[in-house]
């Protein structure tokens, strides 16, 4: 199984500040047609994940783009320009590229 | 807009086997990928497994021995299967479609306990 290491593990940031998260795979995400489907998701307290980002830099439908992500091969980032409190939670990276898809362990992000 | 609407048994013994159902309403019954997807208590994510459009099945090799997942076009509904649980099975379970967009169900907290 492809291996999703995420860091830090927990974030305190202040409201307006940029925030920053890494994801790394144990293999290259590159799939044989050359997308790399590595996605970034985000779990309120108490809710469902909810997708923010799919195939490392698309942001989907209805999210701010104070969020971007970045990165190829194996190497990925999650950048938040300036954080809002709305933005508490943890975040997921997922690699869709490989079977089984897997998840990082998740990045906790509060408000400090 | 679609939304996924889950349901099953939210508490089995050991040994019994987990079923759950997941509709799809406000929109098309088509998806890349129809996942099923849990989350023990305080845990991190974990992917259960898939089922395309045409049927095709993809499941993590940790549960494939005890999970079946099927679909039912003309219910729009797709379901999971998972035989002898125990008590390690205990956690939320999401469906989820993945297309273009990717939705996730409520979730639904199953309890494993004798």
């Amino acid at each position: 199984d492809v291996v999703m290491t995420q860091s830090p593990l927990s974030l305190a940031v202040t409201l307006g500040q940029p925030a920053s998260i890494s994801c790394r795979s144990s293999q290259s995400l590159v799939y044989v047609d050359g997308n790399t489907f590595l996605n970034w998701f985000l779990q309120r307290p108490g809710q469902s994940p909810r997708r923010l980002i799919s195939n490392v830099s698309h942001r989907d439908s209805g999210v701010p783009d104070r969020f971007s992500g970045s990165g190829s091969g194996t190497d990925f980032t999650l950048k938040i320009s300036r954080v809002e409190a709305e933005d508490v939670g943890i975040y997921y990276c997922m690699q869709g590229t490989h079977w089984p898809r897997t998840f990082g362990q998740g990045t906790k992000v509060e408000i400090k | 807009q679609v939304h996924l609407q889950q349901w099953g048994a939210g508490l089995l013994k050991p040994s019994e086997t987990l079923s759950l159902t997941c509709g799809v309403s406000g929109g098309s019954f088509t998806a890349y990928y129809w996942t099923w997807i849990r989350q023990p208590p305080g845990k991190g994510l974990e992917w259960i497994g898939e089922i395309s459009q045409s049927g095709s099945t993809s499941y993590n090799p940790s549960l494939k021995s005890r999970v079946t997942m099927s679909l039912d076009t003309s219910k729009e509904q797709f379901s999971l299967n998972m035989i002898s649980v125990t008590a390690a099975d205990t956690a939320v379970y999401y469906c989820a479609r993945d297309y273009g967009d990717y939705l996730w169900g409520q979730g639904t907290l199953v309890t494993v306990s004798s």
